[in-house]
């Protein structure tokens, strides 16, 4: 069974460019995350949908980031512009939820370097 | 904010069983004890969880007292391949329907397997 998907691995841009990281989670799995992981902390939840809708963006800076899953598949994260402080690695999550027990699978992630 | 204590930092021989622990002393009745590890520039993994009784798999074991305010995992032949940082997460789970599976990480306990 293929994993979850991440692209690019790297990323290096310049304060205030705009960058974009695109996800393909697991075949099947309705459930999808974006967490950010600054160096030396753990994962930090962005934001989850289900299928194509969003369930939590609670933790989303949404004067910057956008995120969207147009057809319940596939996902990308947006920052734009960037600042210093969002230099982390952006990890992707999908889950198959089954009854009240979940497993979230992790993408290897996309490190991003702000300049 | 995490709801779990871990020490930063631990040891182990190779060979030798790995005993993480963790503290949760706040945990509710209908809540999770999961574990993820880790390894050094790769998405997070996950490894076991449990609610009460004491939990086995391939990968390790879940120890959890009968208060449930602390548990125990185990490696029980800790390889070098197993050192990663570790951790241990109490996560909220809604049955009513919604899709809120919110995994809250901490900085977890970087364990460090030594031949």
């Amino acid at each position: 069974e293929a994993g979850v998907a991440q692209s690019p691995r790297y990323k290096i841009i310049e304060k205030r460019q705009s960058v974009a990281f695109w996800c393909n989670p697991i075949s099947g799995h309705a459930t999808l995350y974006w967490y950010q992981q600054i160096l030396g902390q753990g994962p930090k939840l962005l934001i989850q949908f289900q299928n194509n809708g969003v369930v939590d963006d609670s933790q989303l800076p949404k004067d910057r980031f956008s995120a969207e899953r147009l057809k319940g598949v596939d996902s990308t994260l947006k920052i734009q512009p960037a600042k210093l402080e969002d230099s982390a690695v952006y990890l992707c999550a999908s889950s198959l939820i089954t009854g009240v027990r979940e497993t979230q699978y992790f993408g290897p992630g996309t490190r991003l370097l702000v300049l | 904010d995490a709801k779990t204590t871990q020490p930063p930092s631990m040891d182990c021989a190779e060979g030798r069983a790995a005993n993480l622990p963790c503290n949760h002393s706040t945990i509710s009745g209908n809540e999770y004890v999961y574990w993820y590890r880790q390894i050094h520039s790769q998405g997070p993994q996950y490894i076991i969880h449990g609610l009460k009784n004491n939990e086995t798999n391939e990968m390790a074991s879940l120890i959890i007292t009968e208060d449930r305010k602390s548990s125990t995992l185990i490696l029980p032949h800790a390889t070098l391949r197993d050192t990663a940082v570790y951790y241990c997460i109490v996560r909220v789970t809604q049955f009513s329907g919604g899709s809120n599976y919110k995994l809250t990480f901490g900085k977890g306990t970087l364990l460090t397997v030594n031949p």
